[in-house]
């Protein structure tokens, strides 16, 4: 039984380019969680999503950055314009079902390095 | 004031102490996680708990509702042990973690 997998792992972009990260949860959870980690700093959630609905986007920023997980496929965190403040680590989690209850499983992350 | 206090935020043990690793919160929950992130950046749950006490091996979480406080111990510490340890009343809220660094 797969874990929870993101991919790239690692990604360089340079300023005003757009990347795309990818997060397939774990078998039968259709619950999606996406947190960044900055450098030195602690975990910060940015999204919820089930699949063909966001939940809860209070901590993604305004601006150029999305997330969706359609019905098929991979759950995708979009980040338009990149600027050197978005390098980070970003990760994925899994839940098998909503709310605080559910266990998170996390993928191994991605390193978004922007020059 | 932070909706999640972790202390200390720092800790430096020796080989085979005991651990305690506290996290007091505000917001209203219904099930608290405990995380571990190693140096390498990976994630994993710990325990996951609503009330009383989980064991896992040399890890214990404890939970006072009522208090609205946590503490995750290690008994017989371990280098392998070392780790930043976080807390998380709710999915959407996290501690800033506890790096721990067990010396041999």
């Amino acid at each position: 039984n797969a874990g929870v997998m993101q991919n790239p792992r690692h990604l360089v972009r340079r300023r005003g380019q757009e990347a795309r990260l990818r997060c397939s949860p774990m078998k039968g959870h259709s619950h999606v969680y996406w947190y960044r980690q900055l450098p030195e700093e602690g975990l910060k959630f940015m999204v919820y999503l089930q699949k063909e609905n966001i939940i809860d986007e209070s901590g993604m920023p305004k601006e150029r950055f999305s997330a969706e997980f359609p019905k098929e496929g991979p759950s995708i965190l979009r980040i338009q314009q990149v600027v050197r403040g978005d390098s980070a680590a970003y990760f994925c989690a899994s839940s098998p079902w909503r709310g605080d209850t559910g266990e998170l499983f996390f993928g191994e992350g991605s390193r978004l390095t922007v020059l | 004031k932070n909706e999640v206090e972790q202390s200390p935020q720092n800790l430096t043990a020796q080989e085979g102490e005991f651990i305690t690793i506290n996290c007091s919160y505000s917001v209203g929950i219904s099930a608290l996680h405990w995380l571990q992130q190693h140096p390498g950046g990976g994630i994993v749950s710990l325990f996951m708990l609503s009330s009383g006490k989980k064991k896992h091996g040399r890890l214990i979480a404890t939970i006072n509702i009522q208090e609205k406080h946590s503490s995750l111990h290690i008994t017989a510490s371990h280098p392998r042990d070392s780790a930043v340890y976080i807390c998380a009343p709710k999915k959407l809220v996290f501690g800033k973690g506890t790096k721990l660094t067990v010396n041999p």
